[in-house]
């Protein structure tokens, strides 16, 4: 299996909160990063998190981390519909960057 | 604003036919990737440049080369396409290799006939 997984699809009402999550398996990794991917484009950078850190906020974003669990999660309060993407989680050690498959998220109206 | 930038968007070429993909940065990056992403699936990284030290991915065909004339600019050469190449390519840049963020081109969609 991979070494980053996340669920597929996630589907939410416009102004609920999403939430992505996302397991790794590499306990020596430093960063952990969330990126978003709209149809057609690049990766963008949305917000990453240090492997000592337990949260981060970021506006709308807040990414938490159990090191323990190796569990990763995006919230977005107040999804809206350009929030609409493929939201990857990665996770770097000193030597490689691994990506999870991706989670499709759908913001319907 | 400095970015990555990759060229062309959109890239036809015929199996078999050599091609060659573009990305520049102006964000004086150390670093430069060339990932591999094919339809719903994460992407694969085929090599890195570090300044002008290259690194393969073990599992990197042949057919898939690279070079990096200077600190701008990184070319990705496919010596001879197959079907199986059609995907969208990335590169991306950081400052250090692996431990700091990457930035992401808008990718290069190839298609082969």
């Amino acid at each position: 299996g991979e070494d980053v997984e996340q669920s597929l699809f996630l589907s939410v009402r416009e102004g609920d909160s999403s939430v992505i999550n996302c397991t790794y398996t590499d306990s020596s990794s430093t960063y952990l990063y969330w990126y978003k991917q709209e149809p057609g484009a690049g990766l963008q950078l949305l917000t990453y998190i240090f492997s000592n850190m337990d949260m981060k906020q970021d506006q709308r974003l807040t990414v938490l981390l159990n090191k323990k669990d190796k569990h990763l999660s995006l919230r977005i309060a107040d999804t809206q519909t350009g929030d609409s993407a493929i939201y990857f989680c990665a996770e770097i050690d000193e030597d490689d960057m691994r990506f999870g498959a991706g989670t499709r998220l759908t913001v319907k109206p | 604003d400095a970015m990555v930038i990759q060229n062309p968007r959109y890239q036809v070429t015929q199996f078999g036919k050599p091609v060659t993909l573009s990305c520049s940065q102006t964000l004086n990056h150390n670093v430069m990737y060339w990932y591999q992403q094919k339809s719903s699936q994460a992407p694969k990284l085929l090599f890195h440049y570090y300044d002008k030290d290259f690194n393969n991915e073990a599992d990197t065909p042949d057919n898939f080369q690279s070079r990096r004339p200077n600190t701008s600019f990184c070319f990705l050469d496919i010596r001879s396409p197959g079907l199986g190449d059609a995907a969208m390519y990335l590169c991306a840049t950081s400052t250090g290799r692996f431990n700091q963020p990457q930035h992401f081109g808008d990718g290069t969609r190839l298609s082969i006939l």
